[in-house]
């Protein structure tokens, strides 16, 4: 089974700082990855996803993340955040062959000060 | 607008009920799903059903139940055997089940408090 590690719980940043919110995974074979986002009184939406190829993937709203295999990480990143960036975040992993459910992480509560 | 409806958003029950919470899906995905949330612990998986008449227990199934009578419901009973009921519950769903690689499109959220 996969499991997924999240290491902040909580993270306060100031605007235009630089985000990288760390995720480990647990799982030996190929895996989807994951991030999605909730924001304050809205509902869980999906924020990027890595499937292949490009380990590289950008998301919504300027955000991106890198898959790298060998660390079994897939971190989120964003360069200068905005007030609106607040919300929760949460890295999740499913195996890449056969069906699986996802399973996600206990999640990171960014809060960005104006 | 396709989506999920959860119903009620906000429930209050009393020890040693049962409750039944609501999830439609106009978006006609096969897979639906039933997540449990609660501060610190993320969300955890508590039964899911890949198509009409089926379902499977997911992580944390015991104390609840549920039916998958047809393509665009997939309600939650959360019964009185349930120790710790008061939690904030997700339902999802995907387009396929089997060999999923797809996204989850959540609903609001259906909030139980037990008193």
């Amino acid at each position: 089974a996969q499991s997924v590690s999240q290491h902040n719980h909580h993270v306060i940043l100031s605007e235009a700082a630089s985000l990288e919110l760390g995720c480990n995974y647990s799982y030996g074979g190929t895996v989807n990855l994951f991030w999605y986002v909730q924001y304050p009184g809205q509902h869980l939406q999906l924020l990027l996803k890595y499937f292949s190829g490009d380990p590289l993937v950008k998301g919504i709203k300027g955000f991106e993340a890198e898959f790298i295999k060998s660390k079994f990480s897939f971190n989120l990143r964003k360069p200068s955040v905005q007030w609106s960036d607040t919300a929760e975040y949460f890295c999740a992993v499913n195996a890449g062959s056969g069906y699986s459910t996802l399973t996600f992480g206990k999640g990171t509560m960014l809060l960005v000060s104006p | 607008d396709g989506g999920i409806t959860q119903s009620p958003k906000y429930l209050f029950r009393k020890e040693g009920q049962n409750v039944t919470l609501s999830c439609e899906q106009n978006l006609n995905h096969d897979a639906m799903y039933w997540y449990r949330q609660d501060p610190g612990q993320g969300l955890r998986l508590i039964y899911y059903s890949q198509i009409v008449n089926d379902f499977q227990k997911g992580d944390i199934a015991e104390g609840y139940s549920v039916s998958r009578e047809k393509k665009e419901s997939f309600p939650l009973t959360v019964t009185s055997a349930q120790k710790n009921p008061t939690a904030f519950y997700l339902c999802a769903s995907s387009i396929r089940g089997g060999g999923h690689t797809g996204e989850l499109f959540f609903g609001e959220g259906s909030r139980l408090t037990v008193l």
